[in-house]
């Protein structure tokens, strides 16, 4: 089956590390997101992409970084890791018709020491 | 700003009864409102989703509502049943760079 793809699932790391996430898919969409979970706070948009030349800014985007390699392909990147970045972080993607579901990756628990 | 706002934070109800959450956004285009169920350990999952031509669609026990005049939008779960227990989200397209922002959740809590 297509789908969206997360790695590592689980990651410590230590505070002022540089760490990536990366997150494929196979069900061709051309939107990827990231989103980043926190108890209480729900879903917050860190970034999100439409194409490989398309990168835009969401709501929490101080601290980290994206790249779109390919249209399968979108890393998070946290170049200076801190302990309030530990936090259940998803990928999402979908269709470029905007009113279609979007999927989700199976989540990267990050913990920053 | 773009904000969605969902209430109740936490919800518990007995089996059988009713659950309603409900939501509000910003941005008067916005023409797209899914909402997701998040069980424990697992990633979030579309459930129901509405669209702004529509005032109300229903799946079996689950029906949502939407009102575009007040620009609140709500999910109403009937006959609740444990495995209804999950996070669910609601979520809004804003028309400007088509991003999907959410609300902050709801814990569903139903007891047998």
């Amino acid at each position: 089956d297509a789908d969206v793809t997360q790695t590592p699932r689980n990651r410590i790391t230590k505070t002022g590390k540089r760490i990536m996430l990366e997150c494929s898919q196979t069900k061709g969409h051309d939107r990827m997101y990231w989103y980043r979970q926190d108890p209480g706070l729900g879903l917050q948009l860190i970034y999100y992409s439409f194409d490989v030349k398309d990168i835009n800014k969401g709501e929490i985007s101080d601290g980290y970084s994206v790249s779109r390699q390919a249209q399968a392909k979108f890393s998070l990147s946290l170049e200076s890791a801190i302990p309030n970045q530990t936090a259940l972080y998803f990928c999402a993607t979908s269709d470029w018709d905007m009113n279609t579901e979007a999927f989700f990756g199976q989540g990267t628990r990050l913990t920053v020491v | 700003g773009e904000n969605v706002e969902q209430h109740p934070s936490t919800l518990s109800v007995q089996e059988g009864d009713s659950a309603v959450i409900k939501c509000t956004y910003s941005d008067s285009a916005s023409n797209y409102f899914p909402w997701y169920k998040q069980e424990l350990g697992k990633r979030p999952q579309l459930i129901i989703d509405i669209r702004s031509n529509v005032g109300e669609k229903k799946d079996q026990r689950i029906a949502v509502t939407l009102n575009k005049t007040a620009k609140h939008f709500s999910l109403h779960i009937t006959e609740t049943q444990p495995e209804d227990s999950a996070v669910y989200f609601c979520a809004a397209r804003y028309n400007q760079g088509g991003k999907l922002i959410f609300g902050q959740g709801t814990e569903l809590s139903v007891k047998p």
